[in-house]
């Protein structure tokens, strides 16, 4: 079955960085897009960056582009999302989530139980 | 950006009540719509996909329509452990933008 288990989280101060992870298995790895969604606390869900299957394709939130670096090791079958210059509305869970498709523009068919990361002096 | 807009924002329904939920995109997606379920304090479910397709194990009370810019979820009949806020989402080009939810209660 897929499971996808994040890691990294944390309470970080802003104007620093952090570095979550995200290791994947039950699943061909290597063969599909991979997401970053994220959910502030008592808010909505809002997408952060994807990366399609081999790496080529990254996409990013307006919210995030410059700042953050989502990257994935298929030899590791773990994805990863490099988040600097935090802001203190980046507090959130952060999902991880596996695409249907190898591709950027899909659906996010399995979920990971989520990291906090918290931005906060 | 598309912006995707979703009506009501909550509802409170009887069990076995037929429930419907709205997604306006602000530009033609075509099929490009997604559904998903969030119970309380849980992690989101995929429901459907292609504004129709129900994703395998998804009870069959569940359905969705639309296309171009208007889509629906429809629950047939309402059951308690449908409570929970569901989310559209547009997936034909990036950003791939979530509506802002709609909680489901039951009356």
């Amino acid at each position: 079955q897929v499971q996808l288990v994040e890691s990294g989280g944390g309470v970080v101060q802003p104007g620093r960085s952090l570095r979550l992870s995200c290791a994947a298995s039950g699943f061909t790895f290597n063969i599909y897009g991979m997401h970053w969604v994220r959910q502030a606390p008592g808010k909505g869900l809002e997408w952060v960056a994807v990366i399609s299957y081999d790496g080529s394709n990254k996409y990013y939130a307006d919210s995030v582009k410059g700042r953050f670096t989502i990257s994935r090791d298929n030899s590791k079958n773990t994805l990863y999302l490099q988040m600097n210059s935090l802001r203190a509305e980046d507090t959130a869970v952060y999902y991880c989530a596996k695409g249907r498709r190898g591709d950027w523009n899909d659906v996010f068919e399995y979920w990971g139980q989520g990291t906090l990361v918290t931005v906060s002096s | 950006d598309i912006q995707m807009t979703q009506s009501p924002s909550s509802l409170s329904a009887s069990v076995g009540d037929r429930v419907t939920i709205t997604c306006r995109a602000s530009q033609d997606i075509s099929n490009f719509l997604a559904w998903y379920q969030q119970k309380p304090g849980k992690v989101p479910k995929f429901l459907i996909y292609a504004a129709s397709t129900l994703q395998s194990g998804v009870p069959s009370r569940f359905s969705g329509s639309g296309s171009g810019t208007d889509f629906t979820l429809t629950i047939s009949s309402l059951q308690p452990e449908d409570v929970a806020t569901y989310y559209c989402q547009k997936y034909n080009s990036t950003p791939l933008t979530f509506g802002q939810g709609t909680k489901v209660e039951i009356k």
